[in-house]
């Protein structure tokens, strides 16, 4: 079955800095491959996603991800955090027909 | 108005009562999830419907019932609530294909003492 694991829980950057937030996968074939972010309080919010083509996605609130087969990843990047940007980050797979297999999040600490 | 409703986003209950969260969307979507998330396990699947006549379990159904009323409405019971089922419980939908990006509701948060 498909999996996705986030190898960091708990990821701490100051803000301006650069972010790199980890997802391996588990798919035979190739994957559908979802980031969504979910701030306090909040529900999931669909960042990008991946099916097929480019290898780097660009997604919303200045957020990319890039598809590496090779090593199995779709790791999440941003050039450069927000305050605004703490929240957790969940990396997805879809299972099936349509099912979305999550992995277990990274919550992201901004610091001033 | 948010596309997808959960009612109510806070429950604390007592252990054996039983407890309904209820689910409605205004996307359109035949397809509705019940997630569930725990700190450190992400969400996972309780149940899922692919239409109205459609129900099926997911990776965690044990301890819980759904019932798909509409195609707008989906609802998750407890028959019998038990601590450990103290969690974030989150609905979404989704239009077909499986490319396509999943909506979900703000939460309920659930207590069980």
């Amino acid at each position: 079955a498909q999996s996705v694991t986030q190898p960091d829980i708990h990821i701490t950057v100051s803000e301006g800095a650069s972010l790199e937030l980890r997802c391996n996968y588990s798919y035979g074939a190739t994957p559908y491959l979802f980031w969504y972010v979910q701030s306090p309080g909040q529900g999931l919010q669909l960042l990008l996603k991946y099916f097929s083509g480019d290898t780097l996605v660009q997604g919303i609130k200045g957020f990319e991800a890039e598809f590496k087969r090779s090593q199995s990843s779709f790791n999440l990047r941003k050039p450069s955090v927000h305050w605004s940007d703490a929240a957790e980050y969940f990396c997805a797979v879809v299972q099936g027909a349509q099912k979305l297999v999550f992995g277990q999040g990274t919550r992201l600490t901004i610091n001033p | 108005d948010a596309d997808v409703t959960q009612t109510p986003r806070n429950r604390i209950t007592k252990t054996g009562k039983r407890i309904m969260l209820e689910c409605s969307q205004t996307k359109g979507h035949d397809r509705m999830y019940w997630y569930r998330q725990d700190p450190g396990l992400g969400l996972r699947l309780i149940y899922y419907s692919f239409d109205v006549k459609d129900i099926n379990k997911g990776e965690i159904s044990d301890g819980y019932s759904v019932s798909r009323q509409a195609q707008a409405k989906f609802s998750l019971s407890l028959e019998s609530a038990i601590p450990n089922q103290t969690a974030l419980y989150f609905c979404a939908t989704s239009d077909h294909g499986r490319g396509t990006e999943a909506f979900f509701g703000q939460g309920t948060r659930l207590t069980v003492v």
